[in-house]
């Protein structure tokens, strides 16, 4: 099956600092989704992207279907960026399974 | 406001007691799909429903079952639930299978 590879693993940002998450996939898919999983463990949708770029506030993210990688982009980073991130795929023709990253886990210091 | 709601949210039990997490979406969505998170694992897909009476198996459905007889409910069963199965479910709908996907507030369960 399709394999989805986040990196790094794990990030220790100083508050107002940039970084770069990244998501491989194995194959093609049809869409591809970031969720931000808080401290308490609220999972909330970033962005939907299956290809190009697009930005909310201090967070963007580009995808590169052809190549199979998906890039977030934080800004500026506040402790409140602080949880794990998860990028998501859905699989080419069957669009009810959703296969998820392992995830990085982001610690914003103030 | 637009949601999905899980209940329990958390909950104790032992071996082999039938068990069910009920979730429901007031946003009129056709998907709905069932996950659960453990360490080092990340989220894996359990079941997931196309629309009314379409369920289909996600990558871990061994030990549970599903049914969606109307479109915002989408329970969980866990017929004999093992420890095993010790995880945090969450819920989650989308107004069509791809489309963006939103969770609900997660369910803690431990099976003794």
């Amino acid at each position: 099956g399709i394999q989805v590879e986040q990196s790094p693993p794990d990030l220790i940002l100083q508050e107002g600092a940039n970084s770069t998450l990244r998501c491989n996939f194995s194959d093609s898919v049809n869409n591809l989704q970031w969720f931000h999983q808080n401290p308490w463990g609220q999972l909330i949708n970033l962005f939907y992207i299956p290809s190009g770029t697009k930005q909310n506030g201090r967070l963007s993210a580009t995808t590169v279907a052809t190549e199979r990688y998906s890039l977030l982009y934080i800004s500026s980073s506040q402790t409140t960026d602080s949880g794990v991130y998860f990028c998501a795929v859905r699989v080419k023709g069957n669009t009810g399974k959703l296969i998820f990253g392992q995830g990085t886990t982001l610690q914003v210091k103030p | 406001e637009a949601q999905v709601t899980q209940n329990p949210r958390y909950l104790i039990t032992v071996t082999g007691k039938k068990l069910t997490v009920t979730c429901s979406q007031n946003m009129n969505h056709e998907y709905m799909s069932w996950y659960r998170q453990d360490p080092g694992l990340g989220l894996r897909q359990i079941y997931y429903s196309m629309n009314v009476e379409v369920t289909d198996k996600g990558d871990v459905p061994e030990g549970y079952k599903v049914s969606r007889k109307e479109k915002r409910n989408f329970p969980l069963i866990l017929e004999s639930p093992s420890p095993n199965q010790t995880s945090l479910y969450f819920c989650a709908s989308s107004l069509a299978g791809g489309e963006t996907q939103y969770f609900g507030p997660g369910t803690r369960l431990l099976v003794l």
